[in-house]
C-alpha cells in the first residue's frame, strides 16, 4: 500500500531535549515537505527537499533541522525544542514536487514541548 | 505576499443541504489552486484542483470554479453528507513547489 509514515504519532517532551519525528515514503518520490499546522494559521511549510542531499526552507524554518540522505526519508529534528513548536506536524511527499503534482501527507504527530 | 483566505468555521449544516465554503485569494499572476480535505485523525488529502482560470475541479460531488475576477475558489456540494464532516482547507501554488494555506474550515454535518 503506497503511504507516508510517521512516528511518532504523539510526543510530549521538555524543553531543550532533541528530538527527531520520523517520516518514510515508500512510493519513490523525489518531493518530501514537512509542515506545521497550528489553529487559525492552516499549514506552514518548514522545509522541503526536492530529491536526495536537496533540501530547501519553507515559510518558517527556525528552530528545526532536516537532512535527505536516503530517498524514502526526510526526518525533522528539533535540536532544542521550545514550547513555541507545540503543533500538529505532517509530513507529505509527491513524485516530484511540480504543480500538477499531488502531495500525499502521513497521519501527523502531535508535538507537546513543556 | 501571496495569502489566502477562508470562511471561519466551524460551518455547521443539516444532511443533505446545500455547502458553500469560500476562499479567496492574493497572488502574482494566476497560480493553481488546490482545496484539500482533513479527515478526523487522518492526513490530508487532495480533493480538487484547478491549474488555470475559469477551470473546474470536480471530485466526490465537490466542485470549485477558478475565478480570475473575483481571485476566488469557493468549495461547493449540493447535497452533504454525515462522511462529508472534515476541515478543508483551500491552498494556491507559489513557483513550482511551495504551497500557501488558507487556515481551513471545520464542517460539521448533522443527521
Amino acid at each position: 500500500e503506497a503511504q507516508v509514515t510517521q512516528n511518532p504519532r504523539y510526543l510530549i517532551t521538555v524543553t531543550g531535549k532533541k528530538l527527531t519525528v520520523t517520516c518514510s515514503q515508500n512510493m519513490n518520490h523525489e518531493y518530501m515537505s514537512w509542515y506545521r499546522q497550528d489553529p487559525g494559521l492552516g499549514l506552514r511549510q518548514i522545509y522541503y527537499s526536492m530529491n536526495v542531499e536537496v533540501t530547501d526552507k519553507g515559510d518558517v524554518p527556525e528552530g528545526y533541522k532536516v537532512s535527505r540522505k536516503e530517498k524514502r526519508n526526510f526526518p525533522l529534528i528539533l535540536e532544542s525544542p521550545s514550547p513555541n513548536q507545540t503543533s500538529l506536524y505532517f509530513c507529505a511527499s509527491s513524485l516530484s514536487g511540480r504543480v500538477v503534482d499531488t502531495q500525499y501527507f502521513g497521519p501527523g504527530t502531535r508535538l507537546t514541548v513543556l | 505576499g501571496d495569502s489566502v483566505t477562508q470562511m471561519e468555521g466551524p460551518v455547521t449544516l443539516s444532511e443533505e443541504a446545500f455547502l458553500t465554503i469560500n476562499c479567496t485569494y492574493t497572488a502574482t499572476g494566476y497560480p493553481s489552486l488546490f482545496w484539500y480535505v482533513q479527515y478526523p485523525g487522518e492526513g490530508l488529502q487532495l480533493l480538487l484542483k484547478a491549474t488555470k482560470a475559469d477551470d473546474k475541479g470536480s471530485n466526490k460531488g465537490f466542485e470549485a470554479t477558478y475565478r480570475k475576477e473575483t481571485t476566488s475558489f469557493h468549495l461547493e456540494k449540493g447535497s452533504v453528507q454525515v462522511s462529508d464532516s472534515a476541515v478543508y482547507f483551500c491552498a494556491l501554488l507559489r513557483g513550482n513547489y511551495q504551497l500557501i494555506w488558507g487556515a481551513g474550515t471545520k464542517l460539521i454535518i448533522k443527521p
